[in-house]
């Protein structure tokens, strides 16, 4: 069975500077990866997905991933972050066809002014 | 709006009791899942149905129960025999037509247990 892990449990930031979470799955096979985020009170959103392709993928608010297979990673970064960035953000994977997405156990970030 | 919704947004429950949490979506999509959210633990998968009168355990269904009776909704219910319910839970669909897609998320629900 698939699992992703996420290092860092609680991040804290100052505004602008520069933001790389951490996601790495074990699954030797095609894999769908995501980022998501969760606002304070607000439900889970998708920041950004990879399917094929590009390894290189944007999302919304600024956000990018890079997929690098060797490592099994997909992480998270963001060149400058602000306080509205505070928030849970989640990584997830799909292994080959299965229809269930796993969850890491996500990061909290706190950006400080 | 398209879009999930979960209710009730707040329960409290006695031990001993069954309650059922209710997620019902009008985005046409055929796949509906149940997901539990503890601090520190990530989302944990408690059931999945990808049509209608069929569903699949997930990670952590021991203590739980779903049906499907119509695509639209997906009911979970947390049984006595869940031995730790208090917990925010967490409902999603997604389409299964055009191949692999992303899931999109009710606002939740959660759960107190007395």
């Amino acid at each position: 069975a698939q699992s992703v892990s996420q290092h860092n449990h609680h991040v804290i930031l100052s505004e602008a500077a520069s933001l790389e979470l951490g996601c790495n799955y074990s699954y030797g096979g095609t894999v769908n990866l995501f980022w998501y985020v969760q606002y304070p009170g607000q439900h889970l959103q998708l920041l950004l997905k990879y399917f094929s392709g590009d390894p290189l993928v944007k999302g919304i608010k600024g956000f990018e991933a890079e997929f690098i297979k060797s490592k099994f990673s997909f992480n998270l970064r963001k060149p400058s972050v602000q306080w509205s960035d505070t928030a849970e953000y989640f990584c997830a994977v799909r292994a080959g066809t299965a229809s269930k997405l796993t969850f890491g156990t996500g990061t909290r970030l706190q950006v400080t002014l | 709006d398209g879009g999930i919704t979960q209710s009730p947004k707040y329960l409290f429950r006695k031990e001993g009791q069954n309650v059922t949490l209710s997620c019902e979506q009008n985005l046409n999509h055929d796949a509906m899942y149940w997901y539990r959210q503890d601090p520190g633990q990530g989302l944990r998968l408690i059931y999945y149905s990808q049509i209608v009168n069929d569903f699949q355990k997930g990670d952590i269904a021991e203590g739980y129960s779903v049906s499907r009776e119509k695509k639209e909704s997906f009911p979970l219910t947390v049984t006595s025999a869940q031995k730790n319910p208090t917990a925010f839970y967490l409902c999603a669909s997604r389409g299964l037509a055009g191949g692999p897609g992303e899931l999109f998320f009710g606002e939740g629900s959660r759960l107190t247990v007395l």
